[in-house]
């Protein structure tokens, strides 16, 4: 057990609605990452937040979102769903920001765009 | 432009047998280099990283992994692989690019352990 927990584990849902998935980090962590996980593009960065503020964004569509809360947990939103959007989302937290701070993975959620 | 190639998509190996798992990078500057794993249906977890130092570095497991700054390569082996072990394998470097930071991953190795 990473100590990240993601809900939902699966969510199945229609084309053009949208969904909220929901990341708490490590304790003590002040970074959460997302990515995004798929057959064909492999894992993909899509945006990280530290203690609250937006570091970066990778290759994150318009369509999507992501907040950090003053508690750090996140949530990615997801609008105007595609059949594309379908894939494994992870969120990913450590404790500081740099690339030379270990990154503890979530189990994921799974989305299904039908 | 920072990228990791892990040539081979899948690996068989025996029970028992030794292991290695390739991975190359492209980074200009001292790279920030990680090994994860990905059992189905589970999240990554990170075996070895490596930040400086000792170019061969331990990991969980009995993973091991040693950088080669002249090959731009960070492979990652086993002495005598166990059936547990057959899952996929991430090489990712941390790189920081336009101000911020973020870890890019190989396309993965999916390694089948034969009994």
């Amino acid at each position: 057990d990473s100590g990240v927990t993601q809900t939902p584990k699966h969510l199945i849902t229609a084309t053009g609605q949208r969904v909220t998935l929901r990341c708490s980090p490590r304790s003590g962590d002040l970074s959460v990452y997302w990515y995004q996980q798929s057959l064909d593009q492999g894992l993909q960065f899509l945006i990280h937040y530290y203690n609250g503020e937006e570091r970066a964004k990778g290759n994150i569509l318009e369509r999507f979102s992501a907040q950090q809360f003053p508690d750090l947990h996140s949530e990615l939103n997801l609008s105007s769903l595609e059949l594309g959007d379908s894939a494994l989302y992870f969120c990913a937290s450590s404790v500081l920001g740099g690339m030379n701070t270990e990154a503890f993975f979530g189990q994921g959620t799974r989305l299904t765009v039908v | 432009a920072q990228s990791v190639t892990q040539p081979d998509i899948h690996i068989t190996v025996s029970e028992g047998a030794s292991l290695e798992l390739r991975c190359n990078y492209s980074y200009g500057a001292t790279p920030y280099l990680f090994w994860y794993v990905q059992s189905p249906g589970q999240g990554l977890q990170l075996l070895l990283k490596y930040f400086s130092g000792d170019t061969l570095v331990q990991g969980i497991k009995g993973y091991e992994a040693e950088f080669k700054r002249s090959q731009s390569s960070f492979n990652l082996r086993k002495p005598s692989v166990h059936w547990s072990d057959a899952a996929e394998y991430f090489c990712a470097v941390g790189a920081v690019s336009g101000g911020y930071n973020k870890l890019i991953f190989g396309a993965g190795t999916r390694l089948a352990v034969h009994p």
